[in-house]
Formats: structure tokens, C-alpha cells, sequence
């Protein structure tokens, strides 16, 4: 089945700094990769995501890209603020069906300091 | 997006007891899915909930350790049997928005096992 390693686990970055958070897949026939963040407490919530027909998504400071020939895909935050700090997941879609199943990263825990 | 609500949102309970969980969400959904989220870590597929048929549980999930029910397209259960220390996680309703690839979470329900 699909396997999603992410990395870092964690990233500290100073406010206004960029932060990049990785991750990579097994399964070639994925084709639908979401990034949740998840507030202490709170439950995942869905902030960007992209499809294996698109390279690259923006919206506002968050941004993700994908490169099917290496399988892996990334989330870019620009211009950092304390608000962005959470923990990051990835997750792609198990066997590329559109099953819905999706087998998440390990988690990236995100501090920004003011 | 779905409005997913689950019930109860925390409990604890005694060794050897049972707790099931409700998700109930405010549109007919096909597909339905219950995660598992233990301290610290990442989100772990337990089942897909299928409407009028058994759930398809993930390797190392079991019926008879997660009874799951899914009467109708907006409702589902997951019971969790047999308690013991190791249970106390997080667990989390999930529903694929018709039509399209994204997943919704519900609010999670924290079980601690004592």
C-alpha cells in the first residue's frame, strides 16, 4: 500500500521567515495530495491541496508543489506569523483510486516565533 | 463543505467496558471513514464505514475490536470493545465530500482508559 514519509518533524522558523515542509510517496498510481493543519486540540483541518495533474498550487501565503517523476511533494509558507504554528500533515491517496483512502505523513510540528 | 458533529467529544472509562462514538453529518455523504489518533502521533485509518454493508477495515484493525455501523448516508458508529490503556486516543470521523477527492474531519472524541 501507499507509504508517505514527511520531514522535518520539527521546524522552528522566526516570524516573516519561509518555512518548507516535505514529503515523499511510494505508490505511482497516487494522485491526490492534501496538507491539514491541526491546532492543539483541535481537529485537521484542510488548507491546500493537489492534484498529480498540476505541478504547482497557490493561495495567499501557502503554496504546494508536486513532482510525480520523484514522488514527492512539498508545502511552502511564506512570511511566517505565530497563528501558523501547528502541527502539518501530508497524505496521499491510497492505490490513485478514487476510493478516498489516504495514508498521512508523520506530522511536521511547526513553531514560529514572534 | 459537510458539517460533521461527533458525540460524546471526551470520556473516560473504565478496563474491559465499551465506548461507542457518533458522527452524524448535515448532508448525505457515500463515503465515511473512522481515524485513530494517539498522543503525539499521526492520523491512522481504522475502517471505511459503508453504508447497508460491513465496514472494510485497514490490517490490524478487527470487527470485533471496532464494530463500526453505518445505517444511512449522514450517520455512523464506531464502538470500541474491550478497553484497556492502550485505547486512549483520539478518534476521528471522516467524510469524502461527494463528488470530489477532500476529506473533512470531525471534531474527535478523546477516550481515556484508566
Amino acid at each position: 500500500g501507499e507509504n508517505v514519509e514527511q520531514h522535518p518533524s520539527t521546524l522552528s522558523v522566526q516570524e516573516g521567515d519561509s518555512a518548507v515542509i516535505k514529503c515523499t510517496y511510494s505508490d505511482s498510481a497516487s494522485n491526490y495530495f492534501p496538507w491539514y493543519k491541526q491546532e492543539l486540540g483541535k481537529r485537521p483541518q484542510l488548507i491546500i491541496d493537489i492534484r498529480s495533474n498540476v505541478g504547482e498550487k497557490k493561495d495567499q501565503r501557502i503554496a504546494v508543489t508536486l513532482n510525480k517523476t520523484a514522488k514527492h511533494f512539498s508545502l511552502h509558507i511564506t512570511e511566517t506569523q505565530p497563528e501558523d504554528s501547528a502541527v502539518y500533515f501530508c497524505a496521499g491517496n491510497a492505490g490513485g483510486t478514487s476510493y478516498g483512502k489516504l495514508t498521512f505523513g508523520q506530522g511536521t510540528i511547526l513553531t514560529v516565533h514572534p | 463543505s459537510a458539517v460533521i458533529s461527533q458525540k460524546p467529544s471526551r470520556d473516560i472509562c473504565q478496563r474491559g467496558t465499551s465506548l461507542t462514538i457518533q458522527c452524524q453529518v448535515d448532508s448525505q455523504v457515500t463515503m465515511m471513514f473512522w481515524y485513530r489518533q494517539q498522543p503525539g502521533q499521526s492520523l491512522t485509518l481504522i475502517a471505511t464505514a459503508n453504508q447497508g454493508s460491513e465496514a472494510t477495515y485497514e490490517s490490524g484493525f478487527v470487527i470485533d475490536k471496532f464494530p463500526i455501523s453505518r445505517p444511512n448516508l449522514t450517520f455512523s458508529t464506531l464502538t470500541v470493545s474491550n478497553l484497556s490503556p492502550e485505547d486512549s486516543s483520539i478518534y476521528l470521523c471522516s467524510v469524502r465530500d461527494t463528488g470530489t477527492d477532500t476529506q473533512y474531519f470531525g471534531p474527535g472524541t478523546r477516550l481515556t482508559v484508566l
